[in-house]
């Protein structure tokens, strides 16, 4: 089955500098996407990336993706203490819309 | 910005209760989902629901489950007999599938407490 796991598992930063994300997933996907999670609240919508993309922007978000290696990454520039939150990747396939999510990455960003 | 809601944002009930956690999808929308996140681990798929019918259930979502969509505007999980397993937070989604896109906007979550 799919399974999406995040590296770090928790990351520290100062204010200004970029938080880099990794995600892995085991099986071929239709696109992959990214959520942020604030302490106990909802999963925001960031980012979605198709299968045939390679690379997209959104903001101060880059989103990378590479098939081959069945992985991709989220890079947050300048990042600010408003930042601080957990970071999910999630999948899904071809004949299926169910999101299948990663561990998650909890990003600490210090003023 | 149109956004998914749900009520009630905490609902605590006694084992073996029925519970029924509500949510409002994003008016035109027309797939609707429900997660689940247990304290501490990742959020996990239950169910899926396109023209009034389930689409794809995981093995979590067993006969004690159900969802509906009661009218034009609520889609609703109930829980028959609620376990102490059952704490955790519910998490609504809807989706356009515009363009083919599988973008799921999520709520804020339910969190259930199953004493």
């Amino acid at each position: 089955s799919q399974q999406g796991e995040e590296d770090p598992q928790a990351l520290s930063i100062q204010e200004g500098e970029n938080a880099t994300m990794n995600c892995s997933y085991k099986t071929s996907i239709n696109n992959l996407q990214w959520y942020r999670q604030n302490s106990g609240r909802g999963l925001v919508h960031l980012i979605l990336i198709r299968s045939n993309e390679r690379e997209k922007h959104s903001g101060r978000l880059r989103v990378t993706l590479d098939t081959s290696k069945k992985s991709s990454s989220l890079l947050i520039t300048a990042s600010r203490a408003a930042d601080t939150a957990s970071y999910f990747c999630a999948t899904d396939g071809y004949n299926t819309d169910k999101l299948i999510f990663g561990t998650g990455t909890r990003l600490q960003v210090f003023p | 910005e149109p956004e998914v809601t749900q009520t009630p944002s905490h609902q605590v009930t006694q084992m073996g209760q029925e519970v029924i956690l509500r949510c409002v999808p994003i008016s035109n929308h027309l797939y609707f989902y429900w997660y689940r996140q247990i304290l501490g681990q990742k959020v996990e798929f239950l169910v899926s629901f396109y023209n009034n019918e389930i689409s794809e259930k995981s093995e979590i979502f067993d006969d004690q489950f159900s969802v509906e969509r009661p009218d034009g505007s609520n889609f609703t999980l109930k829980i028959r007999s609620t376990k102490l397993e059952d704490s955790a937070m519910y998490f609504c989604a809807s989706s356009d599938r515009a363009g083919g896109l599988n973008e799921q906007f999520f709520g804020p979550g339910t969190r259930l407490t199953v004493l």
